[in-house]
């Protein structure tokens, strides 16, 4: 089975602070994701890549970068976070670019 | 028009009853549809993939693809209470996954 796991369930964090979501698949996929999902909004790509050192700009990209140094791990960076950033975060992989695994999610809020 | 389109529901279906969910997307060349089940707090869970048209059956579950009419459809039979939760479907269009925004399924014991 795959495996994608999240570094925290529940992240609570200030405005301003430098947050980093961390993500590891076990499956050797080269594809991962980054989406967050809102009441209303569904589900939003921020970021994605397909290989290491590879990064591509999802749908809202915006106040976020992210980091693939090694195949199996990709973490989502808030460099400032702000209150509208507050959000569940899903990681997830695929070893096609279609079948996506996702991970349990990484609840976080910005007071 | 939106990318995919489904109903937010929710749709309540006595237990034991045939649950359907639709769903239509609107780009002709998408060639791979999905369903994900996602429960209250917890994160999807691909259940079923589609790709050809015609219908494909896993247990209890069956999807349904109608290329012409841009239109892909979940069927849960002798649906149970564990099936309450919300159901994504995502279309692959350009390798690229979109998702619509989901129907809330609620089973009545």
């Amino acid at each position: 089975d795959v495996k994608v796991t999240q570094s925290s369930r529940y992240l609570v964090k200030r405005t301003g602070e430098k947050v980093f979501l961390e993500c590891v698949q076990d499956m050797d996929h080269e594809n991962m994701f980054w989406y967050r999902q809102d009441p209303g909004l569904g589900l939003r790509l921020i970021y994605f890549s397909y290989d290491v050192k590879m990064k591509e700009k999802g749908d809202i990209p915006e106040g976020y970068s992210v980091s693939r140094e090694k195949k199996e791990r990709f973490s989502l960076i808030l460099e400032s976070a702000s209150t509208n950033q507050t959000s569940m975060y899903l990681c997830a992989s695929s070893f096609l670019r279609d079948k996506k695994f996702f991970g349990p999610g990484t609840r976080l809020t910005v007071l | 028009q939106k990318e995919v389109e489904q109903n937010s529901g929710p749709l309540s279906v006595p237990e034991g009853a045939i649950a359907s969910l639709n769903c239509t997307y609107s780009d002709r060349v998408s060639q791979s549809f999905f369903w994900y089940r996602q429960y209250s707090g917890k994160s999807p869970e691909l259940i079923m993939s589609i790709y050809s048209n015609g219908d494909k059956e896993d247990g209890r579950f069956t999807a349904q693809l109608n290329k012409a009419s841009q239109y892909v459809s979940l069927l849960i039979r002798d649906s149970q209470p564990s099936d309450s939760a919300t159901y994504l479907c995502a279309v692959n269009r350009d390798d690229k996954i979109i998702f619509g925004k989901g129907t809330r399924l609620h089973i009545l014991p």
